[in-house]
């Protein structure tokens, strides 16, 4: 059965301390691995797509990587505008064009 | 700007009413979906359409229902409404492609069933 499991379910930073939120998964043959990012009474809203082991994207402070298990979100230096939550999500090949989400990690930056 | 849009944001029903929640796009999408979303269960899929005339069940399709008319809409219906019904529901768009398919969402509509 495809699944995806993210960790932890909460993160909390100071401003500028580095870390990383972790998404493993196992599926059927991957399409692709994504990420969003959720703020609170709004919709997801599309941040990376991977689709194979050794890939690596970035956009400002966040770099999505990917392993034939797993992929990581490395948040650099955070600020409190980064606070959301960060929900990793799968296609896989034979699963027509469904995405099967994880819970999320809820994000919280201090100043 | 292309965009997809949920009516209403917010409703209030009681046990046993008929409830729709409306989704458009302005996408020209293919593809749409419906999620509701409960804390400790991420975004559950409930029903999916692929076209015009398609619709297909998702994981926790029971005591909902879709129809697929035209490429812009896919409105969802809750027959029956019960109290395990109370959620976030969100609706989703994407375009056929082949090599992963970014789903683009609406704002959501937050259901309370009393």
């Amino acid at each position: 059965e495809d699944q995806v499991t993210q960790s932890p379910e909460a993160l909390r930073l100071q401003e500028g301390e580095s870390s990383s939120l972790n998404c493993s998964y196992t599926v059927s043959g991957l399409r692709g691995l994504f990420w969003y990012r959720q703020d609170p009474g709004k919709g997801p809203e599309f941040l990376f797509t991977l689709y194979s082991a050794g890939e690596e994207k970035e956009k400002e402070r966040l770099k999505a990587t990917l392993t034939k298990k797993e992929s990581f979100l490395h948040i650099t230096a955070p600020k409190p505008e980064d606070s959301a939550t960060y929900l990793c999500a799968v296609q896989a090949i034979t699963g027509g064009f469904k995405t099967i989400f994880g819970a999320g990690t809820r994000l919280f930056v201090k100043a | 700007d292309a965009e997809i849009t949920q009516s209403p944001r917010h409703k209030i029903t009681e046990t046993g009413r008929q409830v729709t929640l409306a989704c458009h796009q302005t996408w020209n999408h293919n593809n749409m979906f419906w999620y509701r979303q409960d804390l400790g269960h991420g975004l559950r899929l409930i029903h999916y359409s692929y076209g015009v005339q398609d619709t297909n069940k998702g994981e926790v399709s029971d005591g909902y229902s879709v129809s697929r008319s035209n490429t812009e809409d896919l409105p969802l219906t809750l027959e029956s409404a019960a109290s395990s019904q109370t959620s976030v529901y969100f609706c989703a768009s994407s375009e056929s492609r082949v090599t992963g398919d970014t789903q683009y969402f609406g704002p959501g509509t937050r259901l309370t069933v009393l």
